[in-house]
């Protein structure tokens, strides 16, 4: 069970503008950086947005992050059939001796 | 560009001791943070925890009774030992680093090997 909470499923068709949520507490997103992960079908997991809102090089500027409070969003404009893959969103959580929190995941569907 | 690989069994008893690898190219084990993450069949990402170039560690509470995770600085190699093996630990184990952005910032990961707790 996680403690960052994000929807299990999200679609939209190729142009549209997706958001996909994830939501946490003041010991995890309210008071650390978030992180973004696309995994593809097969493949290992690859960082997609760090530190809320930080593209590393090579990711397409479609893709953008957010955050507000205890709740972090992931934004992808221009929906591409290739963005089709799980995200995961991800904090440092301070409870106890602190610990690396994943999200459950989002399956985005590209219709 | 740093590149990681694991290796180990990928098929292991129950109640065993399962042992994996990482080598890495590209970078030192002697900078930051050398993670183990792992996946069960069709679910999400669990931390498994990590080994600090310093020597310290930090573990999944979860896990943190079975775990072990250290580094070899001559070899360039990090390590994970999980004991007391049940079918839940099937998954693939992914070995990961992160830089000076903290250890939930994982910056590149292995392929990942899946491993099998069977009889």
């Amino acid at each position: 069970q996680s403690v960052l909470t994000q929807p299990p499923s999200a679609s939209g068709t190729p142009g549209q503008r997706v958001t996909i949520s994830c939501s946490g507490s003041t010991s995890n997103i309210g008071t650390n950086a978030v992180n973004w992960y696309q995994q593809l079908p097969g493949t290992a997991p690859k960082l997609l947005i760090y530190r809320s809102n930080q593209r590393p090089s090579g990711v397409p500027d479609r893709f953008s992050g957010s955050k507000s409070g205890t709740s972090a969003s992931l934004a992808i404009s221009g929906l591409q059939p290739e963005d089709e893959a799980v995200y995961y969103c991800a904090a440092w959580d301070d409870t106890l001796d602190g610990r690396v929190m994943f999200g459950g995941g989002t399956k985005l569907t590209v219709l | 560009q740093v590149q990681l690989q694991e290796s180990g069994p990928g098929l292991v008893k129950p109640s065993e001791t399962l042992s994996l690898t990482c080598t890495v190219s590209g970078d030192s084990v002697n900078t930051y943070y050398w993670s183990w993450i792992r996946q069960p069949p069709g679910k999400g990402l669990e931390w498994i925890g990590y080994f600090y170039y310093s020597g310290g560690t930090n573990y999944n509470p979860s896990l943190k009774s079975r775990v072990t995770i250290s580094g070899d600085t001559s070899k360039n190699q990090f390590s994970l030992t999980l004991n007391s093996l049940t079918a839940a630990d099937t998954g693939v184990y992914y070995c990961a680093t992160s830089g000076i952005m903290g250890p939930s910032t994982i910056e590149s990961w292995g392929q990942g090997t899946p491993v099998t707790v069977s009889s």
